[in-house]
């Protein structure tokens, strides 16, 4: 199937530093999606993108969807301690047979110092 | 409260015996899916139905089976688990749109080991 590579695997960073994070993919997406899993919880979709070349916001969290439609990051500022957890991209392919499927990335996972 | 509901939560079992992970969402969602969560690969795709009677294969099928008689109902079948089927697994659903299916409410996971 197709893949995702998302990077970096892990970070470790102090609070009130910022943050960033990407994922790329060899093949074309119609839909980037970012998602967040907290410790023994499923994960929990923090922002979506529909549009080449889309930026959204959410609070302090800022995301882009890459002109390409094969990329995508996530900005993370002023990092406190409850962002800690495992960040997840994923991409969605354009309808026909895969309609349906969403390929995952990897994760990364932040860990933040107080 | 909307939520996705996943049982069991965790489970032992051993090579052979066969097991079903129920999944139930009360949101009227047309789509659901499952997926299996393993140390560096991240979510993998097993299965996803579009709605009742509809059902496809993801990435990683090999090993499972599906149904989805009933709109809020998704359970995943191993008919006969092997080690390599340890994992947490989680089931989502969303709604079916012309966004697509990506934003999905997922359930809280199963961590099943076989032995």
């Amino acid at each position: 199937g197709q893949q995702l590579n998302q990077s970096p695997q892990s970070m470790f960073i102090q609070e009130g530093e910022d943050v960033s994070m990407n994922c790329t993919s060899s093949s074309i997406f119609n839909t980037w999606l970012w998602y967040k899993q907290d410790p023994g919880e499923g994960p929990v979709l923090l922002i979506a993108l529909y549009k080449a070349g889309e930026l959204t916001s959410n609070g302090r969290l800022t995301a882009q969807f890459g002109i390409t439609r094969k990329d995508s990051f996530l900005n993370i500022s002023a990092s406190i301690p409850s962002d800690v957890g495992i960040y997840f991209c994923a991409g969605q392919p354009a309808g026909g047979t895969s309609y349906g499927k969403l390929t995952f990335g990897q994760g990364t996972i932040l860990t933040v110092h107080p | 409260e909307a939520q996705v509901t996943q049982n069991p939560r965790y489970l032992i079992t051993v090579t052979g015996k066969k097991l079903t992970v129920t999944c139930s969402q009360n949101m009227n969602h047309e789509y659901m899916s499952w997926y299996r969560q393993d140390p560096g690969l991240g979510l993998r795709q097993i299965y996803y139905s579009m709605n009742v009677e509809v059902t496809d294969k993801g990435d990683v099928p090999e090993g499972y089976k599906v149904s989805r008689k009933e709109k809020r109902n998704f359970p995943l079948i191993l008919e006969s688990p092997s080690p390599n089927q340890t994992s947490l697994y989680f089931c989502a659903s969303s709604l079916l749109s012309q966004r697509g299916t990506g934003e999905l409410f997922f359930g809280e996971g199963s961590r099943l080991t076989v032995l």
